[in-house]
């Protein structure tokens, strides 16, 4: 079955920096992306998503990129704002198989004023 | 839309106790998934259900923990005896033919 990693498991920066999160995905026949923000005590937020024809996705602050021969993908945030903070997750789904996302540990981001 | 509805927000349990979470998908959405959330293990699938029928359960980690669909609008979880290290928060989800899931607000789940 598919397995997800995603790198780093915590990450701080400056507000008005950029952070970086990565994940790598195993099942080649994977093929769609998404990522969620979780603030402390609630439910993951769908934030960004990616489908495999598509090698990248800009919505405002935050990007995507996909890599589908090295079977990573990116999630790009730029000028961090404090409440950027938050945990972080990607994950990765067949679509045909409903929706079925596994997803990766986390990434817990902390933008500092 | 009311979203993805879970019932009820805080279980506190003693152990042997079983406890059974509830809920209620976003209407018109097909797909509906129980996860469970840890610090060690993060989020995990527990079983998922297409069109009221339990596709993958290879996640429920003992035969303790069942799950049930009976119609399109409802869901349960059961742990039956529960224990210590069942303590979690146990997210459901739903979503329509591979759409964006959506997730509930989650049962805190605490077994003394």
């Amino acid at each position: 079955g598919e397995n997800v990693e995603q790198h780093p498991s915590t990450l701080s920066v400056q507000e008005g920096d950029s952070a970086v999160i990565k994940c790598t995905y195993s099942d080649s026949a994977s093929n769609y992306f998404p990522w969620y923000k979780q603030e402390l005590g609630k439910r993951p937020q769908l934030i960004i998503d990616i489908r495999s024809n598509v090698g990248e996705k800009k919505d405002q602050r935050i990007a995507v990129t996909l890599n589908k021969t090295a079977k990573h993908f990116s999630l790009h945030i730029t000028e961090t704002q404090p409440e950027d903070s938050a945990v972080y997750f990607c994950a990765a789904s067949i679509i045909l198989e409903g929706g079925k996302l596994i997803f990766g540990q986390g990434t817990e981001l902390s933008v500092k004023p | 839309d009311a979203g993805v509805i879970q019932s009820p927000r805080h279980e506190v349990t003693e152990m042997g106790q079983e406890v059974t979470l509830r809920c209620k998908p976003i209407s018109g959405h097909n797909s509906l998934f129980w996860y469970r959330q840890t610090m060690m293990r993060g989020l995990e699938l527990l079983i998922y259900f297409n069109n009221n029928v339990p596709i993958d359960d290879s996640g429920m980690p003992e035969d303790r923990f069942s799950a049930k669909m009976p119609n399109a609008s409802f869901s349960t979880l059961k742990i039956q005896p529960s224990e210590p290290r069942d303590s979690a928060v146990y997210f459901c989800a739903s979503s329509f033919r591979g759409s964006p899931l959506h997730f509930g607000n989650g049962t805190r789940l605490t077994v003394t």
